[in-house]
């Protein structure tokens, strides 16, 4: 069945880098566009950065445009989200999710990142 | 960027009544193909969000009839005929027409009385 199970959270100083990632299984990976989208502890959903298909085209929510990178490897049928110089304000439960047509689904299990000193 | 926003942002209702969440845009979300680009989605207690209603008024696959969706322009609706327990959680909507960003309703919490 189709499967998005993430990996790499943990707890991390402010300032550093964290890299998770998202493996795709049950169906072409290389046909879907991704999502990351992060939900902070008791509040709604946010949506982070979007890759296209083909990796031609990255978007990035405001809050995180020039500190984060999301990256693909069809070899791997692997998402990735590279966070650099994290903040506090970053930390959540963050979520991969595949484009269907143009909505979310299926999503991710999550995946915790606390920036704390 | 679209502002979505929802209401009430808690519902409690009694098990075998009707529930009804209003989600609405500050910008019309229908598509020049005639389609609105808004989903609705549920995440219930410590899981993963899941896709209810795409295209404002399509059933996800293996969501049950009890919930509809409805709505046009900058306003919509996700009805529960009838609620059950195992509704509870905090259901979103979300626009995908003008993007990026996409962006989410705040979120309604339907808890059972």
């Amino acid at each position: 069945q189709v499967q998005l199970v993430q990996s790499g959270g943990g707890v991390v100083q402010p300032g550093r880098s964290l890299r998770l990632t998202c493996a795709a299984s049950g169906f072409t990976f290389n046909e879907y566009g991704m999502h990351w989208v992060r939900q902070a502890p008791g509040k709604g959903l946010e949506w982070v950065a979007t890759i296209w298909f083909d990796g031609s085209k990255k978007y990035y929510a405001d809050s995180v445009r020039g500190r984060f990178i999301v990256s693909r490897d069809d070899s791997q049928a692997s998402l990735y989200l590279q966070m650099n110089s994290l903040r506090a304000e970053d930390t959540a439960v963050y979520y991969c999710a595949r484009i269907t047509t143009n909505w979310f689904d299926p999503w991710g299990q999550g995946a915790l990142v606390t920036v704390s000193s | 960027d679209i502002v979505m926003t929802q209401s009430p942002l808690s519902l409690p209702v009694t098990p075998g009544e009707p529930a009804s969440i209003s989600c609405r845009s500050s910008q019309t979300l229908l598509h020049r193909n005639g389609y609105h680009y808004l989903d609705w989605y549920l995440q219930k207690p410590g899981q993963t969000p899941q896709l209810l209603i795409y295209l404002a008024s399509n059933r996800a696959s293996g969501v049950p009839d009890r919930f509809s969706g409805s709505g046009s322009g900058t306003d919509f609706t996700l009805k529960i005929s009838r609620v059950e327990t195992e509704d509870v959680g905090v259901y979103y909507c979300m626009q995908t027409l003008q993007t990026p960003p996409y962006t989410f309703g705040q979120g309604t919490k339907l808890e059972i009385k």
